[in-house]
């Protein structure tokens, strides 16, 4: 099975702030990346699809790049609603698996 | 809107058994494959099972092979998760969540899920 990487595992910061969540692929998976935010007690949530395609609905400031092993998950500009889980999810072959996931905290 | 509703979760005892579904509603069910994923108390996700829009087809993950079974009945547009056997590193609780693309023949993202039905398995 292709094994998901994120990085950090937790990550603080401000409103306002910039940040980058990273995630790693065992082997290539192209660009068959995926990305959701998580909220305590609720289901997960599609943010970016093809390791760049933005999902309708979903606020500019969050953005997805990279292919074959490496890709990242940028939030421009942190929003009070952005605190939560963010797990990246390989779906390049019909083993799907989830990155462990990167919890949000405000510091 | 477009829905999906998971329902027969409940506490099972070891090696037993138990059926799960998801009612989908607001969009054409025979027309997208369907997932059902599960999250432990405090852990991340993983993914369980995946069928084919049409039944064709059925992908399992490791960990269930052999013991869970996903079906669908297109005319009651409802996805169902048959799993027995049941142990304690089951429980937890399974979204169902359906694929972006119509018709597809290929690995997808998921773009819609359901709310959650939670599963224990214990004496």
């Amino acid at each position: 099975d292709i094994q998901m990487t994120q990085s950090p595992s937790t990550l603080s910061a401000s409103v306002g702030d910039r940040v980058t969540i990273t995630c790693r692929a065992s082997q290539s998976i192209n660009s068959w990346l995926a990305w959701y935010q998580q909220k305590p007690g609720k289901a997960p949530n599609l943010l970016i699809y093809k390791a760049s395609s933005l999902e309708s609905g979903v606020p500019s400031r969050f953005s997805g790049s990279g292919s074959g092993t490496e890709f990242t998950l940028t939030i421009s500009s942190l929003q009070p609603d952005d605190f939560a889980t963010y797990y990246c999810q390989q779906y390049n072959t019909y083993s799907y698996t989830f990155g462990q996931g990167t919890k949000l905290e405000i510091k | 809107q477009v829905q999906l509703v998971e329902s027969g979760g409940g506490v099972v005892q070891p090696g037993g058994s138990l059926r799960l579904s998801c009612a989908a509603s607001g969009f054409i069910f025979s027309t997208y494959g369907i997932h059902w994923v599960r999250q432990a108390p405090g852990k991340g996700l993983e993914w369980v099972a995946f069928i084919r829009y049409d039944g064709s087809s059925k992908y399992y993950a490791d960990s269930v092979k052999g013991r869970f079974t996903i079906s669908r009945d297109n005319s009651k547009n409802t996805l169902y998760l048959q799993m027995n056997s049941l142990r304690a590193e089951d429980t937890a609780v399974y979204y169902c969540a359906k694929d972006q693309i119509r018709n597809g023949y290929n690995p997808d993202a998921f773009d819609i899920w359901g709310q959650g039905t939670m599963v224990t398995v214990s004496s």
